[in-house]
């Protein structure tokens, strides 16, 4: 199973646009890679997901390079909403797999 | 609206006593899940279940045990083997089928050592 490595936490204030960068330098062939966000006492929230370059949706934008080594969360114009912790997993496609969460990023945004 | 439903959201436990935690998915979904959160750390798998009457341990499974009866309920217990059972309990729900699908989370329960 492909390991991920993140940030532990980061910082930001209202309006700002925040990256989040994600490290999985032995991710496999058919893994894709996904994130989720959580807030206290909440299950995660599924954001976005890709497989390589560049997939936006309405709440957040997913880069990830040619060598798919490592991917990066845009959140656009963050707001004090948004500060939750961002988990970055990487897995096969199909359900039932199994899949390992990380430690995640704690993101605060203030005013 | 579908999703999941995990019960009770808080439950308190005696020392040597099982107890189970209740998880419903109306998604129909194949896969289910449940890891274990403790504060201010990621999650960890407990045991999964990719189909009906079958299941498979997870990175933690020492003291807990599970049964896959039907396609939407997956309980899990957390017997008096398990040493340190206080923490944050999710389940979560995927489809096998299709694209790779993304896990669908229920609201935890949390579990406290009285």
């Amino acid at each position: 199973l492909a390991k991920t490595t993140q940030p532990i936490s980061m910082d930001s204030y209202e309006g700002q646009e925040v990256n989040i960068t994600c490290s999985h330098n032995n991710i496999a062939t058919n893994d894709y890679i996904t994130w989720y966000q959580q807030f206290p006492s909440q299950g995660p929230r599924f954001i976005i997901q890709g497989y390589k370059t560049k997939v936006t949706n309405e709440v957040a934008s997913l880069f990830i390079p040619a060598d798919r080594k490592s991917s990066t969360l845009s959140l656009p114009r963050v707001s004090l909403s948004d500060t939750a912790v961002y988990y970055c997993l990487v897995g096969v496609g199909g359900g039932g797999n199994k899949l390992t969460f990380g430690t995640g990023t704690q993101l605060k945004v203030e005013l | 609206d579908g999703g999941i439903t995990q019960s009770p959201k808080y439950l308190f436990r005696k020392e040597g006593q099982n107890v189970t935690l209740s998880c419903e998915q109306n998604l129909n979904h194949d896969a289910m899940y449940w890891y274990r959160q403790d504060p201010g750390q990621g999650l960890r798998l407990i045991y999964y279940s990719q189909i009906v009457n079958d299941f498979q341990k997870g990175d933690i499974a020492e003291g807990y045990s599970v049964s896959r009866e039907k396609k939407e309920s997956f309980p899990l217990t957390v017997t008096s083997a398990q040493k340190n059972p206080t923490a944050f309990y999710l389940c979560a729900s995927r489809a096998r089928t299709g694209i790779h699908q993304p896990q669908h989370f229920g609201d935890g329960t949390r579990l406290s050592i009285l």
